[in-house]
């Protein structure tokens, strides 16, 4: 019973192609995020979801797209891929009041690009 | 604008020792601050919160942590140190709100020694 999943968790692929990283949890939080952490362990915010809207979209390349099909699922889609989207990819959530701030993390998503 | 800094991007202790890692904010509102656990290849785990209710927070595997206004910092002790400690610990802060957004440190290193 994984709170927050995502699939794959190890992803290799060829510059230039297009990915998906699916994400989903069973906590029914209302809000879902993407964080990209660099190989030197930085964690940045990329997108968060809540009610199908997107409300944090910090500077990220227009080649990533967050996409909700429900309030359980949030995958991160991303085309051209370059060598520099090499990273460990973390789907996270959280729920509304009292407790909006606590975000539960999944295990992560290491994406190669060659 | 907020931030983290955490004070040593690798701590080395003895198993027994007493766990010290720093962490300073800096946020233009009363913050929401966390510490978190990345065990390696693994996502991130909450180890404990501070939401402006008591200023000693303790978390799960006995650690604790003391937000000092003042100070503007939120440093993470145990008393004494496991070697299943070994992992990276990111200190993060929040705004707070249905928005929030975390902005993470860029975590600490603990080894521990035998």
């Amino acid at each position: 019973d994984t709170a927050v999943s995502q699939t794959p968790k190890y992803l290799v692929t060829q510059m230039g192609n297009d990915k998906s990283i699916k994400c989903e949890q069973n906590l029914g939080h209302d809000t879902m995020y993407w964080y990209k952490q660099d190989s030197k362990k930085f964690l940045k915010i990329m997108f968060s979801y809540n009610n199908k809207e997107l409300i944090i979209n910090e500077t990220v390349p227009n080649r990533f797209s967050p996409k909700s099909p429900d309030k359980a699922h949030l995958n991160l889609h991303i085309n051209s891929l370059e060598l520099g989207d090499s990273a460990v990819y973390f789907c996270a959530s959280s729920q509304e009041a009292p407790d909006t701030d606590t975000q539960y993390f999944g295990p992560g998503t290491r994406l190669t690009v060659l | 604008a907020q931030s983290v800094t955490q004070l040593g991007s690798h701590v080395s202790v003895s198993e027994g020792a007493l766990v010290l890692l720093r962490c300073n904010y800096s946020s233009s509102v009363p913050p929401y601050l966390f510490w978190y656990v990345q065990y390696p290849n693994q996502g991130l785990q909450l180890l404990l919160k501070y939401t402006s209710a008591a200023t000693l927070v303790k978390g799960i595997n006995g650690f604790e942590a003391e937000f000092k206004k003042s100070e503007t910092s939120f440093h993470l002790t145990k008393p004494s140190a496991h070697m299943s400690d070994a992992a990276e610990y990111f200190c993060a802060v929040s705004e707070g709100g249905s928005q929030g957004n975390l902005i993470f440190g860029k975590g600490t290193k603990l080894s521990v020694k035998p």
